[in-house]
């Protein structure tokens, strides 16, 4: 079992609709939880951290669930712009290595 | 400020020899990684060094592959006797901690292609 899982999509969706990204954890020592978009050829950049309580940043509102392993991030009114693949990061904690872990990845498509 | 740089951005090698892999984290930055990702897939870890802990190696695919930190900044990634499997976007990334969360700011990557 990968240690961070998520739908490798892709998804397609038209402007305006409304999608949601799940991802999955194994590890229950995980301690910290982010989104990254990477677009194509490009770098992974850092979208969002994820808080136990749940964040929002504009069109774009993450979810923990801790006793379920679950991360989720839904983003609203979605543009042509945030056609990217949005990865799901998980940090075990340093005091068992520190890395961040990625999941693979998946792949939204915004169409007009 | 300066982000993560990568040098070379891309690097053409014949199979059999050998590259070296920069990268220059950002200042200040403890943490720095080595990720892999080959066309159309997901970052696949490498190695991970952490302040002046022992980095950890268990991404590396094989003992042809190799990576050193010196001075807790620059890091070189170095693949012996090259394959054409070996052709992959290589990925820096450095770190920091705050408030107990990190945020990892990755560089552009080296486009390695082995013929």
């Amino acid at each position: 079992r990968k240690e961070v899982e998520q739908d490798p999509g892709p998804f397609n969706v038209p402007e305006g609709a409304t999608v949601a990204f799940n991802c999955t954890y194994s590890n229950s020592a995980s301690q910290s939880f982010f989104w990254y978009r990477q677009d194509c050829r490009k770098e992974p950049k850092l979208l969002m951290s994820v808080y136990s309580s749940g964040n929002e940043d504009g069109r774009f509102t993450a979810q923990l669930n801790r006793a379920s392993q679950y991360i989720s991030l839904l983003i609203r009114d979605s543009k042509l712009s945030d056609s990217a693949t949005y990865l799901c990061v998980v940090n075990v904690g340093y005091n068992q290595g520190g890395k961040l872990i990625f999941g693979q990845g998946t792949e939204l498509s915004v169409k007009p | 400020g300066a982000g993560v740089s990568q040098s070379p951005r891309y690097k053409v090698t014949k199979r059999g020899q050998d590259v070296a892999l920069r990268c220059d984290p950002i200042s200040g930055h403890t943490a720095l990684y080595w990720y892999r990702q080959s066309l159309g897939q997901g970052l696949e870890f490498l190695i991970y060094f952490q302040g002046n802990s022992a980095p950890d190696k268990s991404g590396l695919p094989s003992d042809r592959f190799s990576a050193e930190r010196t001075g807790g900044s620059v890091s070189t990634l170095t693949i012996q006797r090259t394959q054409q499997e070996d052709s992959a976007v290589y990925l820096c990334a450095s770190s920091y901690q705050r408030g107990g969360q990190e945020t990892q700011y990755f560089g552009p990557g080296t486009r390695l292609l082995v013929l």
